[in-house]
């Protein structure tokens, strides 16, 4: 399978605990980005890399949430001190992109339970 | 008030039916329009992807965007019980941020 990777695919965690997800997206694309999604809700936007540069991040991300993307190909996402709102669908996409909008491919998600 | 607005349905067809799903914005900076496919447990896919107004149509899908009363459309013809999912509607205006929907849950009844 070429597209993109997400891993865990799901995750329980206590509350206060740090979760860390990773996302493996498809070779050579150099665009990527992360994604919360809840139940009934779109995907809402959290970060978004080009190689290794983060260069936009949501408000929706607090200062317990990190994400990096440190040799431009895997990233990871790490939520530390987990709260129950935490708990949603985790979303990474990747693109390729010399400039302007490209088709983004979504993986199939983590699911983050909080208890 | 949400940038982008989509009724959530659900809505409910018979097989063979023209479906209709809709999306009103509020940010005249949106110049991508794009519909995404998500089935239950399962990343979004990308459907279609429109730049300004217009048409385009994909087999039995036909995205239109009206920039002027800032509203786009999805039509699915001769609908299938493969293609009940949930529809998000998405936009794209300065930088590389993509603005969801709230997504519309489709059922298609053989």
């Amino acid at each position: 399978d070429t597209g993109v990777s997400q891993n865990p695919r799901h995750k329980i965690t206590k509350r206060g605990q740090n979760v860390t997800f990773r996302c493996d997206p498809i070779s050579e694309h150099n665009r990527l980005y992360w994604y919360r999604q809840t139940l009934g809700q779109g995907p809402e936007f959290l970060t978004y890399f080009q190689n290794e540069a983060q260069l936009e991040k949501s408000r929706l991300l607090s200062d317990r949430f990190s994400a990096e993307r440190p040799k431009g190909s895997f990233s990871t996402l790490e939520i530390q001190r987990t709260e129950q709102g935490d708990s949603a669908m985790y979303l990474c996409a990747s693109s390729l992109g010399a400039g302007g909008l490209t088709e983004a491919f979504f993986g199939q998600g983590t699911r983050l339970t909080v208890v | 008030q949400k940038e982008v607005e989509q009724d959530p349905g659900p809505l409910s067809v018979p097989e063979g039916a023209i479906v209709s799903l809709n999306c009103t914005y509020s940010n005249s900076a949106f110049q991508y329009f794009m519909w995404y496919r998500q089935y239950s447990r399962k990343g979004p896919e990308l459907l279609m992807y429109t730049y300004s107004s217009g048409n385009k149509e994909d087999g039995r899908f036909t995205a239109q965007v009206d920039k002027s009363s800032k509203y786009i459309s999805l039509f699915i013809r001769d609908s299938q019980p493969s293609d009940s999912a949930t529809y998000l509607c998405a936009m794209v205006g300065g930088g590389f941020k993509t603005i969801f929907g709230a997504g519309t849950r489709l059922f298609v009844k053989a």
